[in-house]
């Protein structure tokens, strides 16, 4: 079974810093890969997705992760944080199981921006 | 892409009722799923729902608890049973489109 961990309940950034939150995978096919975004008493909304292709993934609001198939991992990384980025941030990864896809979500890792 | 509406959107309920959620997408899709997001934790998958069989529950969910319906392809209602406050949790409804999973923005679940 497919699996994702996200190193970091919680990451605290000063405003303009890099922002780097971790996501490893387990796979056994090539997988697709997702981060999402949940701001306070909102619904989910996607930043990148991975399928194919080129493994850096550019999204939205500036953030972009890298697929590294070695390492088995998706890290989000944003060049200069800014208050709004601080969320909830989730990465999921697909599992087509029985020709239906379901998708696995990490525990997620709330992003604190300090001023 | 799809939009998704739940309803209600939040609710607050006493202990032993049950409450159905209601979920309506703008588009036609084979599967609908349902989620449950605990305060403080990460999605776990309830069941996938498709249109004219019987849900698939994921392990540690059960049929008597979440009855799930799927009477169209636009259409689906989770309901949860006999609450209890380990339910209290937010619910969401989500479909693939294009590859991707959209979500709605849940019902967010107290019970006391």
């Amino acid at each position: 079974a497919q699996s994702v961990t996200q190193l970091g309940s919680h990451v605290s950034v000063s405003e303009g810093a890099l922002v780097l939150l971790r996501c490893n995978y387990s796979s056994s096919v090539p997988p697709y890969l997702f981060w999402y975004v949940q701001y306070p008493n909102q619904g989910l909304q996607l930043l990148l997705k991975y399928t194919t292709g080129a493994t850096l993934v550019k999204g939205i609001n500036g953030f972009e992760a890298e697929f590294k198939k070695s390492e088995t991992s998706f890290h989000l990384t944003k060049p200069s944080a800014h208050m709004s980025d601080a969320a909830e941030y989730f990465c999921a990864v697909s599992d087509k199981t029985s020709g239906t896809y379901k998708y696995i979500f990490g525990t997620g890792t709330r992003l604190k921006v300090l001023a | 892409s799809a939009v998704i509406s739940q309803k209600p959107s939040r609710d607050i309920c006493q202990r032993g009722t049950s409450l159905t959620i209601q979920c309506q997408v703008d588009s036609q899709v084979t599967m609908m799923f349902w989620y449950r997001q605990q305060p403080g934790q990460s999605l776990t998958l309830i069941a996938t729902a498709n249109q004219g069989s019987e849900a698939t529950y994921e392990s540690g969910f059960v049929i008597d608890k979440f009855p799930i319906s799927r009477p169209n392809l636009t259409f689906s209602t989770l309901t949860v049973s006999n609450m209890s406050p380990e339910d209290s949790s937010i619910y969401l409804c989500s479909v693939e489109v294009g590859g991707r999973p959209f979500f709605g923005q849940g019902t967010r679940l107290t019970v006391v």
